[in-house]
């Protein structure tokens, strides 16, 4: 069974800058997250799909960033425009259902902002 | 809001040795618990879950967890570590009314010293 996919895995822009990165959940999986690691913190998440409909996203800073999932299965998020603490991990990951069922994380992308 | 403490950032034990990582959580209700680790370079792996039932779980790779209520406490422990263990350990709550939530505590780097 293939994990969850992320790409780019590592990427710098200066601030001001747009920046979008991708995720391709596990096959089958309806809900799908975007968290944000900053350096020495837990994953905080940002925004919660359930199929294609958001769930949760009453933590992501909406005049920058956005997230979409428009068939239900991959999944992207943008930044626009980038600031310096913005630099972070940021994880997808899914689960088969909404109601905790594990969710299956992928490798993330580490974003740079100078 | 649920939230979780993990007081120790970081901890150095023999390898061979015991282990145990520290996790309180704060939460209205009966929460969902769980402990992931996360190696250099990847996303997070879930190691063991707590829903109901036995306070005492066991996990993958030889962990286990044990519930204690009247201490709000979810700590992990081995009883005998592998120098592959090094890595950073998250323990998480989940709102048992919020879809899926989780949220994790800011994470103790375990070193393994050979």
């Amino acid at each position: 069974e293939a994990g969850v996919a992320q790409s780019p895995r590592y990427k710098i822009i200066e601030k001001r800058q747009s920046v979008a990165f991708w995720c391709n959940p596990i096959s089958g999986h309806a809900t799908l997250y975007w968290y944000q690691q900053i350096l020495g913190q837990g994953p905080k998440l940002l925004i919660q799909f359930q199929n294609n409909g958001v769930v949760d996203d009453s933590q992501l800073p909406k005049d920058r960033f956005s997230a979409e999932r428009l068939k239900g299965v991959d999944s992207t998020l943008k930044i626009q425009p980038a600031k310096l603490e913005d630099s972070a991990v940021y994880l997808c990951a899914s689960s088969l259902r909404q109601t905790f069922y594990e969710q299956y994380f992928g490798p993330g992308t580490r974003l740079t902002v100078t | 809001a649920q939230s979780v403490t993990q007081p120790d950032i970081h901890i150095t034990v023999s390898e061979g040795a015991s282990l145990e990582l520290r996790c309180n959580y704060s939460y209205g209700a009966t929460p969902y618990l769980f402990w992931y680790v996360q190696s250099p370079g990847q996303g997070l792996q879930l190691l063991l879950k707590y829903f109901s039932g036995d306070t005492l779980v066991q996990g993958i790779k030889g962990f286990e967890a044990e519930f204690k209520r009247s201490q709000s406490s979810f700590n992990l422990r081995k009883p005998s570590v592998h120098w592959s263990d090094a890595a950073e350990y998250f323990c998480a709550v989940g709102a048992t009314g919020g879809g899926n939530k989780l949220t994790f505590g800011t994470g103790t780097q375990l070193k393994v010293e050979l």
